[in-house]
């Protein structure tokens, strides 16, 4: 059980838009900044959003992240099939004085 | 460009031991709070621990608290994960990774496997 929570899944279809919800808690996402990552298959993660809503160098603007209250949101738009990975969100636990990273949602652009 | 190298994963007995290394390049190592993420087989994502630019603050998961120590060594831009009292449920790859300030990682490495099994 994660403290982060994620669907397991979305899909939608080539040139689409997908939101990836990631919610928590006071302690988390309430108070600290959230990062996303994403996976493609047999590879280490990588950093697509961090402190909330910024992209590192390299990262399309097709990905966004968003925050509000205790809540995180990824959205990803124009989809492409190379898109298709696992996506985690993360942040700092005040509470726990650790890190949490949400269960992962896996995207299939259909 | 920033690198992640680790090594030392391998095959271990349950209530073995083994030491994990990660080794740093292309940034100045001591000013970066570092990071051991772990990802067992077929699984998500989980933070172990992580420790401060000089080694003086040191935080861990619940799960792992007791059994496992991070450790870091600036002149030899090392990080290090010693592991003991391992149990079949610390089978994962374990990635070494950088700390983003205020947030969570950045960087990571390319992950090392260890194996807990007789």
């Amino acid at each position: 059980q994660s403290v982060l929570t994620q669907p397991p899944s979305v899909s939608a279809a080539p040139g689409q838009k997908v939101t990836i919800p990631c919610s928590g808690s006071f302690s988390n996402i309430g108070n600290n900044y959230v990062s996303w990552y994403q996976q493609l298959p047999g590879t280490a993660p990588k950093l697509l959003i961090y402190d909330n809503n910024k992209r590192p160098s390299g990262i399309p603007d097709r990905f966004s992240g968003s925050k509000s209250g205790t809540s995180a949101t990824l959205g990803i738009t124009g989809l492409q099939t190379g898109d298709e990975a696992d996506y985690y969100c993360g942040t700092w636990d005040s509470s726990l004085s650790a890190g949490v990273f949400g269960g992962g949602t896996k995207l299939t652009v259909l | 460009e920033v690198q992640l190298v680790e090594s030392g994963g391998g095959l271990v007995q349950p209530g073995g031991s083994l030491r994990l290394s990660c080794a740093a390049f292309g940034f100045t190592f001591s000013s970066y709070w570092m990071s051991w993420v772990r990802q067992a087989p077929g699984k998500g994502l989980e933070w172990v621990g992580n420790i401060k630019r000089d080694g003086s603050e040191k935080y861990y998961v619940d799960s792992v608290k007791g059994r496992f120590t991070i450790s870091r060594d600036n002149a030899k831009n090392s990080l290090y994960l010693q592991m003991n009292s391992l149990r079949a449920d610390d089978t994962a790859v374990y990635y070494c990774a950088r700390d983003l300030p205020g947030g969570l990682v950045e960087y990571w490495g390319q992950g090392t496997l260890v194996t807990v099994s007789s």
